[in-house]
């Protein structure tokens, strides 16, 4: 079974800072996933990637297959930027756990942007 | 499009009682997903489905039943509930593309609370 481990848990920070989260997992994977979940509790698909790095906006995500280890980075950080933000796998097999075709995932930093 | 709804957003359930959470997606995806998140807990599947009439069973299926009837439909059933079974549930749904299963699209998610 996968296991998925974020760092930091909590994160606060002062709006326009550069912000990591990481994570690394224990078994080699298809797919990596960044999500976002807003205080309302929605969940947004950020990224999904299995090599290299993507970039959208203000958001980049990287993995190193490797290292078996994934970072989101927010560049220019805002306040509207305060979220959960959720790491998760996709194994190559049944037994990578979260089931064949689901997802394991992170617990999840809990960013907060201050003004 | 709509995306992934569920109903209802909120529920309060004796012990003991019974009750369906719906969920239904407009993007002709293949594959859908139940996911339960616990506080402090990252999301754990509970069953999935990938098309009308196939489901499986994710990492925590015991105490829920599944149907996958149509291709938009994917109703969680709870048969006995129990307090454990407190939680929000997250329904999602994907796509493969090329073999391959693509992002996940999440419902805004349904809050149970079982006295």
């Amino acid at each position: 079974k996968n296991e998925v481990e974020q760092s930091p848990q909590n994160l606060t920070a002062q709006e326009g800072e550069f912000i990591t989260i990481n994570c690394s997992y224990s078994v080699g994977i298809s797919a990596l996933h960044w999500l976002q979940q807003h205080p309302g509790g929605g969940i947004v698909s950020l990224f999904m990637l299995s090599s290299g790095k993507k970039k959208h906006g203000r958001l980049i995500a990287t993995i190193n297959i490797q290292e078996k280890h994934s970072s989101l980075h927010i560049t220019a950080s805002h306040p509207r930027d305060s979220a959960v933000y959720i790491c998760a796998v996709r194994g190559g097999g049944s037994d990578s756990g979260g089931g064949a075709d689901g997802l394991t995932f992170g617990k999840g930093t809990h960013l907060i942007i201050q003004p | 499009n709509a995306g992934v709804t569920q109903t209802p957003k909120f529920r309060i359930l004796k012990i003991g009682q019974s009750m369906t959470l719906q969920c239904a997606q407009d993007m002709n995806h293949n594959y859908m997903y139940w996911y339960r998140q616990d506080p402090g807990m990252g999301l754990k599947l509970i069953y999935y489905s990938v098309g009308a009439g196939i489901t499986d069973k994710g990492e925590v299926p015991n105490g829920y039943n599944v149907s996958r009837s149509t291709t938009e439909d994917f109703p969680l059933r709870l048969e006995l509930a129990a307090p454990s079974q407190t939680s929000v549930y997250f329904c999602a749904s994907s796509y493969p593309i090329q073999g391959r299963k693509e992002t996940q699209y999440f419902g805004p998610g349904t809050r149970l609370l079982v006295l």
